[in-house]
């Protein structure tokens, strides 16, 4: 059975480039689309982007021109949101889509990382 | 814009949850169900309105179609309670909704 193991620093300053990684075992990343979502103090989820089986990536157009997600290793996926301010303090996660069509993502998440908190602060 | 209510509900363990989901534009059948307790991953519970996923027992179900959905927990169990929300994939970008709280009367 598929796991993710995500980490990454959890305080960042304003105007930095958080960065996240996210490790799959018991699987590889092929075959399947990943995605980053993310939880604020007290609110619902936010999806981010995601990096699909083909290698392209969609994202949140709320975020957009702040946020990458990449492959680094065969296993491994990552985020990156330039410029941050204390609106990006949240918990985030990783996941994958739940495999439903040959090509098309379902972005549907059926397995996810366990969280990790990141903070925005001076 | 998914709209959940209520936005919390009181139940006792054995009892039926009701919970809604009324979307602001039609998602057709693409709507999904989470169960996030704290300190833990969400959990896939319901995908395409009514298709449960892996290993997720019978007790729980949905159904709906277009703006207005509903999961339906039969019999609840400790396990249950938390927060649920949910998540529509036919317009972009995947969006949630706000949650209900499912507590122990």
């Amino acid at each position: 059975q598929v796991q993710l193991q995500q980490w990454g620093a959890g305080l960042w300053r304003p105007s930095e480039t958080l960065s996240l990684t996210c490790g799959v075992s018991g699987g590889t990343l092929s075959n399947y689309s990943w995605s980053w979502l993310r939880q604020p103090p007290g609110k619902g989820l936010e999806w981010i982007g995601e990096i699909t089986q083909t290698g392209s990536t969609n994202y949140n157009p709320s975020l957009k021109s702040r946020v990458t997600v990449s492959v680094e290793t065969s296993n491994q996926f990552s985020l990156k949101v330039t410029s941050v301010t204390a609106a990006d303090t949240a918990v985030y996660y990783c996941a994958r889509d739940l495999k439903l069509w040959l090509r098309t993502p379902s972005r549907y998440f059926d397995s996810w990382g366990q969280g990790t908190l990141v903070t925005v602060s001076s | 814009v998914l709209t959940q209510s209520p936005v919390t509900l009181s139940l006792s363990p054995g009892e039926r949850a009701t919970l809604s989901c009324r979307a602001g534009h039609s998602v057709d059948k693409y709507l999904a169900w989470y169960h996030h307790k704290p300190g833990q991953a969400p959990r896939l519970l319901i995908y395409n309105t009514s298709t449960r996923a892996t290993a997720i027992p019978a007790r729980f179900s949905g159904s709906g179609s277009g703006t207005d959905f509903t999961l339906t927990i039969s019999g609840l169990e400790p396990e249950d309670f938390g927060v649920y929300y949910c998540q529509q994939r036919s317009n972009w970008p995947p969006t949630f909704g706000q949650g209900t709280k499912l507590e122990i009367k």
